[in-house]
């Protein structure tokens, strides 16, 4: 099977825009999962979403949304951009209470 | 309190010793654990899945579980540089039907 895919890879954006980024989940995977990383520091959670609902929510402000489609893809969108939003942005896919697969990241820079 | 707690490290070990990472969880609901690798600049990569009280090996690598005491470890048999890494505990709760990360143990395996 294909593994995770995210897109872009890579991504520089200005203070104030706004960022969407994409997931395609392992074929058959229908909970796609969104963290953030920022030098030297762990995972933060961001949401997860289960067949086309956010099953669960991390502590973030609502500039941070999600969606998930009927095709299990999913897309995460930052509005207003901040200079500390710059970080990776790892998505990770899994069947119902399995381990996850992660994709290798968007990697974003706010300027 | 934090779900999933590891010490942060930096662990060493000489090259060909066993590295033993630990880990500990709180939700007595959680039901399966994993361990992760990730490279610095990379994404996490799945080593080990573990269900059930025990041991579980695969290569090098066991991982123990212990439901009563809250505790998972993974031991890494005759570690190689190429091994230093930080590695994510992590584990499912069905209760909460929500995977949680710990922060990582960076492991340093001196040559």
């Amino acid at each position: 099977k294909a593994g995770v895919t995210q897109t872009p890879r890579y991504l520089i954006k200005t203070r104030g825009q706004q960022v969407t980024l994409s997931c395609s989940p392992i074929s058959g995977h229908r909970s796609v999962s969104w963290y953030q990383q920022t030098p030297g520091q762990g995972l933060q959670f961001l949401f997860e979403y289960f067949s086309e609902t956010q099953r669960n929510k991390g502590n973030f402000p609502g500039r941070f949304s999600g969606r998930q489609f009927s095709n299990s893809r999913s897309e995460m969108n930052v509005s207003t951009l901040e200079l500390g939003d710059s970080a990776l942005y790892l998505c990770a896919s899994s069947e119902q209470g399995r381990e996850q697969y992660f994709g290798p990241g968007t990697r974003l820079t706010v300027t | 309190q934090k779900e999933v707690e590891q010490n942060s490290g930096p662990l060493s070990v000489p090259e060909g010793a066993i590295a033993s990472l630990n880990c500990t969880y709180s939700d007595r609901g959680s039901q399966s654990f994993f361990w992760y690798r990730q490279y610095s600049g990379k994404s996490p990569e799945l080593i080990m899945s573990i269900y059930s009280n025990g041991d579980k090996e695969d290569g090098r690598f066991t991982a123990q579980l212990n439901k009563a005491s809250q505790y998972v470890s993974l031991l890494i048999r005759d570690s190689q540089p190429s091994d230093s890494a930080t590695y994510l505990c992590a584990g499912y709760s069905g209760g909460y039907q929500k995977v949680t990360f710990g922060t990582g143990t960076k492991l340093q395996v001196i040559p």
